[in-house]
C-alpha cells in the first residue's frame, strides 16, 4: 500500500507569509506526528495527533505554528508570519498507535520549506 | 529531561564492522529505535530494542542495550558502501512522540 506523502516536496516563500504542509498518512493510522529537522540536526517533535484531537502539541515553538487534523486523517501544518528560522525539512509520521508493544512510525519524505 | 546524544562522525573501511554509539538520558524510555537517513530520502527504521531487553540482533545489525549506562549501540557488521548514510538514535517514552539524537553520519570507503 502507500506510505506516508507529504505536499509539496519543496516550498519557498518570502519572510512574513502564510505557509501550508499537509500530510496525508497511511491508511488506517490512527496516530500522525509532525516533526522538523533543521540542517545538521536531527528530527525535533512538534505535535502528536490521536485521530482528529492534538494529544500533544509540545514542541510547537509559537502560536505561528498551529495544526489541524478535522477528519483524522489528512493534516495540515500551518505556519504564519513566517520566518528565516523556521527553514527546514518538516517530517510526517504516522502509526497504529497501540499501546502497547513497539509503535512503529513510518515516515514521509518530508516538505523542504525555504524562507528567503 | 530528554536529550539523546550522538557522535557526529565515523569512517570505516568496506567489509570491517561500524560500531555507532548513542546515549539517552530519560531512563523511563520504553523502546530504543536506530533510524537511517539518505540524501534525499525519508527516515527509514533500521530495528528497535524494548528497554528490558539487552541485545537484539537482526541480520547484520546488532543492538546492544545498557539500560543502567543509558547506553545505545548499532554494530553493523560487513559494513558496505551502500550503509553509507546518517544513522538516528531515537527513543520513546510512552509510545508516542520520539526523541532523536543529532545523527552520526557513516562514511564507508572502499
Amino acid at each position: 500500500g502507500a506510505g506516508v506523502s507529504q505536499t509539496p516536496s519543496n516550498k519557498v516563500t518570502e519572510k512574513g507569509k502564510y505557509v501550508e504542509l499537509r500530510c496525508d498518512p497511511i491508511s488506517g493510522h490512527t496516530a500522525l506526528y509532525w516533526y522538523r529537522q533543521s540542517l545538521g540536526q536531527g528530527p525535533e517533535f512538534l505535535i502528536y495527533f490521536q485521530g482528529t484531537g492534538a494529544a500533544d502539541d509540545s514542541g510547537l515553538p509559537n502560536d505561528r505554528f498551529f495544526a489541524v487534523r478535522p477528519e483524522g486523517s489528512v493534516s495540515t501544518l500551518k505556519i504564519q508570519r513566517t520566518e528565516r528560522g523556521d527553514s527546514a525539512v518538516y517530517l510526517c509520521a504516522s502509526s497504529l498507535a497501540v499501546r502497547t508493544g513497539n509503535n512503529e512510525q513510518f515516515f514521509g519524505p518530508g516538505t523542504r520549506l525555504t524562507v528567503l | 529531561g530528554e536529550d539523546v546524544e550522538q557522535s557526529l562522525f565515523l569512517s570505516v573501511r568496506e567489509g570491517d564492522s561500524s560500531v555507532i554509539n548513542c546515549t539517552y538520558t530519560d531512563s523511563s524510555s520504553t523502546y530504543l529505535y536506530w533510524y537511517k537517513q539518505e540524501p534525499g530520502a525519508g527516515l527509514q527504521l533500521l530495528t528497535y530494542i524494548f528497554s528490558n531487553m539487552d541485545m537484539k540482533q537482526d541480520q547484520r545489525l546488532t543492538v546492544l542495550l545498557n539500560k543502567k549506562d543509558k547506553h545505545l549501540s548499532l554494530r553493523i557488521a560487513d559494513t558496505q558502501t551502500g550503509d553509507s548514510a546518517i544513522y538516528f538514535c531515537a527513543e520513546s517514552i510512552k509510545a508516542d512522540k520520539l526523541i532523536f539524537g543529532t545523527g552520526t553520519r557513516l562514511q564507508v570507503f572502499p
